[in-house]
C-alpha cells in the first residue's frame, strides 16, 4: 500500500536513552515532514527536509535530529530523551514545497519517555 | 508563526443534524486546507483552497475560504456518524515555501 510507514508504534523509553523514530515513503515525494502532537497543542513541526540532502528546523528542533540521505527515508532522533518529549510523532510528505501540495501522513509513533 | 484557532473546540450532536466549524486568525494565508484524524491514524487531507471567497464540495462537507483568506469554515449536512474525528485546519502564509501550521482542531462527535 503507498504511503508513510512508520516504526515502530508505539515505545516506552526511560529518560536519558536515545533512539530514533523510522519513516519511510514509497510515494517518491520530495519533502518530508516530523510532526508531535500533544493535547491542547496540535500538531508542531519538529523538523523538515524539502528534498534529500537538505533539513530545516521547526517550531520546536532542540532535542531532536534528522537526517535525509535519500528520497524514502527521514529518521528522528533522540540523542538523550526526557519526559517532555512524550508525545504521539507523526511524520509526513509532500510532492514538493508548495502551498498548494497536500501532506500525507503516516499512523503515527506513540512514545513515552519515563 | 500565524496562530489558527478552530471552534468549537468539543462538538456532539445527533446523526442528521447540520453542523458547522470555524478555522480563523489575524494573519492572511496562500492557502488552507482541512484534515480529519481519526483515534490512532493520522491526518488525511480533505480539500485545499486557495482563492478568497472559494467554496468546495464533498459529498455533505462544504468548505469555504473567507474573502479576505483569513479563514475558513466547514459545514457538514446531515451528518452521520462515520463523521465522527477530529477536524484540523492548516495554512501556509508564504507563497511557495512555509510549511503548514495546524489549528488545534475541532473534536466531532456524531451520536447515532
Amino acid at each position: 500500500i503507498a504511503g508513510i510507514t512508520q516504526a515502530p508504534t508505539s515505545q516506552i523509553l526511560a529518560a536519558g536513552r536515545r533512539m530514533t523514530l523510522r519513516c519511510t515513503q514509497d510515494m517518491r515525494h520530495n519533502a518530508m515532514y516530523w510532526y508531535r502532537q500533544d493535547l491542547g497543542l496540535g500538531l508542531r513541526l519538529i523538523h523538515y527536509s524539502n528534498t534529500a540532502g537538505t533539513t530545516g528546523k521547526g517550531e520546536v528542533p532542540d532535542g531532536y535530529s534528522v537526517s535525509r540521505a535519500n528520497t524514502d527515508d527521514f529518521p528522528l532522533t533522540l540523542a538523550s530523551a526526557v519526559p517532555s518529549q512524550t508525545s504521539v510523532y507523526f511524520c509526513a510528505s509532500s510532492e514538493r514545497v508548495g502551498f498548494n501540495y497536500g501532506y500525507t501522513f503516516g499512523s503515527g509513533t506513540r512514545l513515552t519517555v519515563v | 508563526t500565524q496562530l489558527l484557532e478552530q471552534s468549537p473546540q468539543f462538538l456532539s450532536i445527533q446523526e442528521g443534524e447540520n453542523l458547522t466549524v470555524y478555522c480563523n486568525s489575524s494573519s492572511v494565508f496562500s492557502s488552507l486546507q482541512w484534515y480529519r484524524q481519526e483515534p490512532g491514524e493520522g491526518p488525511v487531507l480533505l480539500v485545499t483552497v486557495v482563492t478568497g471567497g472559494e467554496v468546495k464540495k464533498l459529498k455533505r462537507l462544504t468548505f469555504q475560504f473567507g474573502d479576505a483568506r483569513k479563514d475558513s469554515s466547514l459545514h457538514i449536512t446531515a451528518a452521520q456518524p462515520g463523521d465522527t474525528g477530529l477536524y484540523l485546519c492548516a495554512a501556509a502564509s508564504n507563497f511557495g515555501n512555509e510549511k503548514l501550521t495546524f489549528g488545534t482542531g475541532t473534536r466531532l462527535t456524531i451520536i447515532p
